[in-house]
């Protein structure tokens, strides 16, 4: 199993350009998720999707909107890049959801963003 | 938000235990505590989760007192490979049946020959 595929592994944008990162799980889990991961910060969560259907705001939502296009696939989009939204950015999956508070997450590998 | 306090970095030899300990003071009924392990330019990898007391997998023992306050990774015989930023988590209820995870800064162990 390939288990969360995240795409592209790396990009670089000039300020106010558009990108949409893609991701997509083969688990057939149920939730979803968006995380930015800053030097000294941990992961801060953007955005996810409890069920196929739904998404909902995270901690930094601000600058990013989701598409849950199916049950497998994620994607997360930059409308207009800020030199801020310059970060590694981890897609995740969970089989268990966010109806649990034994919520296990498996994550891919990551993108990495640099806006100029 | 879910905080959770750590050490930022530890040292150790290998091939002995080593234990990091997290501290959530205000955990909930409901809330479990969880693990990852992150390298470089990797995701993070769930380690180890509990309730209560402790529980053994093939990685790793998690240590979680009767009051839930504090809760104890334990690393039996670390190697050089176990260099990795280990993050503790609490689960947060944020309504309608929802919870959600919230990763604090987490604490860098560095195996020394």
């Amino acid at each position: 199993n390939a288990g969360v595929t995240q795409t592209p592994k790396f990009q670089v944008l000039k300020t106010g350009q558009s990108m949409t990162l893609q991701c997509a799980q083969d688990m057939n889990h149920n939730s979803m998720y968006w995380y930015r991961q800053d030097p000294g910060m941990g992961l801060r969560l953007i955005y996810y999707s409890a069920s196929e259907g739904t998404t909902d705001k995270g901690e930094v939502p601000n600058g990013y909107n989701v598409s849950r296009l199916n049950k497998r696939e994620f994607s997360l989009r930059l409308e207009s890049a800020a030199p801020s939204q310059t970060s590694v950015y981890f897609c995740a999956s969970s089989e268990t959801g966010t109806q649990s508070g034994a919520n296990v997450l498996t994550f891919g590998a990551g993108s990495r963003l640099t806006v100029l | 938000l879910a905080k959770t306090t750590q050490p930022i970095s530890m040292d150790s030899y290998e091939g002995q235990e080593v234990n990091i300990t997290c501290s959530h003071n205000n955990i909930a009924t409901n809330d479990y505590i969880t693990w990852y392990q992150q390298f470089p330019s990797q995701g993070p990898r769930f380690i180890i989760q509990g309730y209560k007391t402790k529980v053994t997998n093939e990685v790793a023992s998690l240590f979680i007192p009767a009051d839930r306050k504090s809760s104890t990774l334990s690393l039996p015989r670390v190697s050089l490979s176990d260099t990795a930023v280990y993050y503790c988590l609490r689960t947060k209820y944020s309504g309608a049946g929802s919870y959600q995870l919230t990763f604090g800064k987490g604490t860098k162990l560095s195996v020394i020959p």
